[in-house]
């Protein structure tokens, strides 16, 4: 049962552009929204977060769009760089189970110098 | 940088045996938190702790598992009799405030091998 979901399991960028990391989710009940960073043999890195109550989040190069209606949330990185590298994972909790966050599959982002 | 240890790196053990995980989490954080990752799959919210207690479990984490902060510093996860679907890496994570309100810090994660 994936409530959370990334249908691209890869992207690949070049150095500069604009990186597009989708997410959807099909419980309605999440209205907390993280997305986190691996580096291979490294733990997760929390990179932003987002509730429901807002549609866009923005933290230096990375910004976080949430689209309740469509169940859809991004992570736009402007300028990518290589040092992104990395696979993503889009989370979701509930304010009835905030910690319980489930986590999607992962993308992995390639930034190309 | 404040950082999350974990150790062992990596535990190889029988099956049935018990093992504890050991993490370190920053000094000053008052969440404590256990996810996994099979090798391959999603990572997965195993519990959180806040206050001496357990805040929140996932289905995983059934009667095999338990957490602990024995000594103020170290937070530990037990597997009383492990299986060999618990053979994955093991990530331990803090925060100094609700998941949410403050960063949350991973540790390296103990790669769990259960033969």
């Amino acid at each position: 049962d994936q409530q959370v979901k990334q249908n691209s399991p890869s992207l690949s960028v070049q150095e500069g552009r604009i990186s597009i990391l989708n997410c959807d989710y099909t419980n309605s009940m999440f209205d907390y929204f993280l997305w986190y960073k691996k580096y291979p043999a490294e733990g997760p890195t929390f990179l932003i977060s987002i509730s429901s109550i807002k549609d866009k989040n923005e933290d230096g190069r990375f910004t976080v769009f949430l689209n309740k209606s469509a169940k859809h949330l991004s992570l736009h990185i402007v300028p990518s760089q290589p040092g992104d590298s990395a696979v993503y994972f889009c989370a979701a909790s509930s304010k009835t189970s905030y910690d319980k966050v489930i986590f999607g599959p992962g993308t992995s982002l390639s930034v190309i110098p | 940088e404040p950082e999350v240890t974990q150790t062992p790196s990596h535990q190889v053990t029988q099956m049935g045996q018990e093992v504890i995980l050991r993490c370190v989490p920053i000094s000053n954080h008052l969440y404590f938190y256990w996810y996994r990752q099979i090798l391959g799959q999603k990572v997965e919210f195993l519990v959180s702790f806040y206050n001496n207690e357990i805040s929140e479990k996932s289905e995983i984490f059934d009667d095999q598992f338990s957490v602990e902060r024995p000594d103020g510093s170290n937070f530990t996860l037990k597997i009383r009799s492990t299986k060999l679907e618990d053979s994955a890496m093991y990530f331990c994570a803090s925060t100094g405030g609700r998941l949410g309100t403050d960063t949350q810090y991973f540790g390296p994660g103990t790669r769990l091998t259960v033969l």
